[in-house]
């Protein structure tokens, strides 16, 4: 089964500054999605940026980069002039494409803080 | 706006009742929806996938006949929890892919079983 990790339970990072969460996943498919959601005290989940394993141009959406190392099997999440908004849980998100079975596979979660 | 809607956002309902949570995609159709349950400070988990048409598929360990799942159309999917229990409580969340690489959340349901 296609797992996901994220070794950093919580991660604080100063108002401004930039701070990279961390994302490994297990596969041996070649055709996957991966995904970083973002979910607020509210509870929606939100979308943050996606990657395709088949694009090896990193994905940026804003002030949100990620590192797509395919090899490695490693997606990190850059945020960068950090904001009091950016404060919530953020989870990755793996999601292939085998005989119908699109679902997604969530890492257990990195809960971010941001320090005024 | 939001594209995918759950109804009721929480319920509060008594042990042994059952409660129905429904999941509507807005503005796109949907043959396949996804059920989680989230609890507290933990992440989301699997619980079912809904098949507009036929059997949804239950993740292992999921009683399917605790947790009745019904996909009438290709807009709505329900959830019930049937004969709830205290141990049911949770924040239960739809989702709905409207592509290949677009899925969709709902608000979530948060369920408390008295």
């Amino acid at each position: 089964a296609q797992t996901v990790t994220q070794s950093q339970p919580e991660m604080s990072v100063q108002e401004a500054e930039t701070v990279t969460l961390s994302c490994t996943y297990d596969t041996s498919e070649s055709d996957y999605y991966l995904f970083w959601y973002k979910q607020p005290p509210s509870r929606q989940m939100i979308l943050v940026i996606r990657q395709e394993a088949y694009k090896q141009q990193n994905a940026t959406e804003n002030r949100f980069s990620v590192n797509f190392q395919k090899a490695a099997k490693s997606f990190s999440l850059k945020i960068s002039d950090s904001q009091l908004g950016d404060a919530a849980m953020y989870f990755c998100a793996y999601k292939e494409f085998n005989f119908g079975n699109e679902k997604l596979t969530f890492g257990t979660g990195t809960r971010l803080t941001i320090i005024p | 706006g939001a594209v995918v809607s759950q109804h009721p956002s929480r319920v509060i309902c008594k042990s042994g009742t059952s409660v129905k949570i429904e999941c509507r995609s807005l503005d796109f159709q949907a043959t396949t929806m996804f059920w989680y349950r989230q609890f507290p400070k933990q992440s989301l988990m699997l619980m079912a996938t809904s098949n507009e048409g036929s059997k949804a598929t239950y993740e292992q360990g999921v009683e399917k006949d605790k947790f009745l799942i019904n996909h009438a159309s290709l807009t709505l999917s329900t959830l019930t929890v049937t004969s709830a229990h205290p141990e049911d409580s949770s924040f239960y969340i739809c989702s709905a892919p409207r592509s290949r690489e677009t899925q969709y959340f709902g608000p979530g349901t948060r369920l408390l079983v008295l």
